[in-house]
């Protein structure tokens, strides 16, 4: 079946410093990887998506990278700041015509120290 | 920025209630989610609607849920006869019609938390 997990369940990083957050996923069909951000009490933030025939998308201050061979996604975000913390998701989109649900991995939760 | 709203924010209901939440999707979209979240654990695929009709939906979308969109701006969950697990924050979500490229990129509300007593 498909699954989406997530290696760290805490990630504790100094302000100003690079994180990187990682997540592993076994559905090969996937044809989009996305990633989330949740504050407390909100809802999920998209942030950036990488296709699968990527390995590698830029956004403002967040890279995604996309290893198939390992089947592994992260996502690294530059010169973490206090308003990075919150807690990570990455999904997994197949691309049916239909609905084209997300499935979510667990997260992980990042915090940033000042 | 457009943004998709849900009402209520918090709701407390009794088991065997009825339960009715409401969103208003990012008006030019077309497709419609519910995600449900429990407490400390992932966003969970509840139901997905596109053209007056369900797309797909879970396990978890039993005879107890039902989705309608009334008018042209209101998507609703309801939640027939709510049981103590139905306790969650129910996430509602949109997206453009397009399957690739930025149009589907799927957006969410803020939320609904749902306490069943």
């Amino acid at each position: 079946g498909e699954s989406v997990g997530l290696h760290l369940p805490t990630l504790s990083v100094q302000e100003g410093d690079n994180s990187i957050i990682n997540c592993a996923y076994s559905n090969s069909a996937s044809d989009y990887f996305i990633w989330y951000k949740q504050e407390s009490g909100k809802g999920p933030q998209f942030i950036i998506d990488i296709r699968s025939n990527m390995d590698k998308r830029q956004g403002q201050r967040v890279t995604v990278l996309l290893n198939k061979t390992v089947k592994h996604l992260s996502l690294q975000i530059a010169a973490t700041q206090p308003g990075d913390s919150a807690v990570y998701f990455c999904a997994e989109k197949k691309i049916t015509g239909g609905g084209n649900k997300l499935t979510f991995g667990t997260g992980t939760q990042l915090k940033v120290e000042l | 920025e457009p943004e998709v709203t849900q009402t209520p924010s918090h709701q407390v209901t009794q088991m065997g209630q009825e339960v009715i939440l409401r969103c208003v999707p990012i008006s030019n979209h077309l497709y419609f989610y519910w995600y449900r979240q429990i407490l400390g654990q992932k966003v969970e695929f509840l139901v997905s609607f596109y053209n007056n009709e369900i797309s797909e939906k879970s396990e978890i979308f039993d005879d107890q849920f039902s989705v309608e969109r009334p008018d042209g701006s209101n998507f609703t969950l309801k939640i027939r006869s709510t049981k103590l697990e139905d306790s969650a924050m129910y996430f509602c979500a949109s997206r453009e019609s397009r399957d690739f490229g930025s149009g589907n990129t799927i957006y969410f509300g803020e939320g609904s938390w749902l306490t069943v007593v």
